[in-house]
């Protein structure tokens, strides 16, 4: 089945730079890369997603880039500020299953 | 905006208990999930549901667990004789056509099993 490994498991960032956040995929027929941020005790909630036709798609201060050969997507918030700190998860779905499989997590922490 | 709803929020049980969780998707919505979240771990899919009958499970989906959608509205959890290892947090998710779409997830139930 799928797996998907994300790094780093923690990442402290000053308030207004960016943040890089990176995963990786075992299943080359998976075709669909959502990312969910979940904030301290609430729902996981979709930020961004990409399908495997398209290399990169951007949304204000958020963009997810995906490199099917190399099997690893990242998500990028640029100018970060207090309210994006969360634990952030990629997930993967294959090109025949209905789950998602997701990645450990990365609790992202905005230093003012 | 329609979000899912799930109760109860939080759940203590014995072991051996049964427990059965409860969730509304969004009302549209034809495919329902659930999935689980160990305390300090990754979020886990355990089954799928379309058409009145279960699409998807997973290895942890074993024969402890079922699924069920009595009404045109609930979609249900169910866990027949609950084990330490079920303490976990449990996710209702479900999207609008296939299986293939955005997955909006409930705010979750927390068992905890003693």
């Amino acid at each position: 089945g799928e797996n998907v490994e994300q790094h780093p498991s923690t990442l402290s960032v000053q308030e207004g730079d960016s943040a890089v956040i990176k995963c990786t995929y075992s299943d080359s027929a998976s075709n669909y890369f959502p990312w969910y941020k979940q904030e301290l005790g609430k729902r996981p909630q979709l930020i961004i997603d990409i399908r495997s036709n398209v290399g990169e798609k951007k949304d204000q201060r958020i963009a997810v880039t995906l490199n099917k050969t190399a099997k690893h997507f990242s998500l990028h918030i640029t100018e970060t500020q207090p309210e994006d700190s969360a634990v952030y998860f990629c997930a993967a779905q294959g090109g025949g299953a209905d789950g998602l499989t997701f990645g450990k997590g990365t609790h992202l922490i905005i230093q003012p | 905006e329609p979000e899912v709803t799930q109760t109860p929020s939080h759940q203590v049980t014995q072991m051996g208990q049964e427990v059965i969780l409860r969730c509304v998707p969004i009302s549209n919505h034809l495919y329902f999930y659930w999935y689980r979240q160990i305390l300090g771990q990754k979020v886990e899919f355990l089954v799928s549901f379309y058409n009145n009958e279960i699409s998807e499970k997973s290895e942890i989906f074993d024969d402890q667990f079922s699924v069920e959608r009595p009404d045109g509205s609930n979609f249900t959890l169910k866990i027949r004789s609950t084990k330490l290892e079920d303490s976990a947090m449990y996710f209702c998710a479900s999207t609008l056509r296939t299986g293939k779409e955005t997955q909006y997830f409930g705010p979750g139930t927390r068992l905890l099993v003693l």
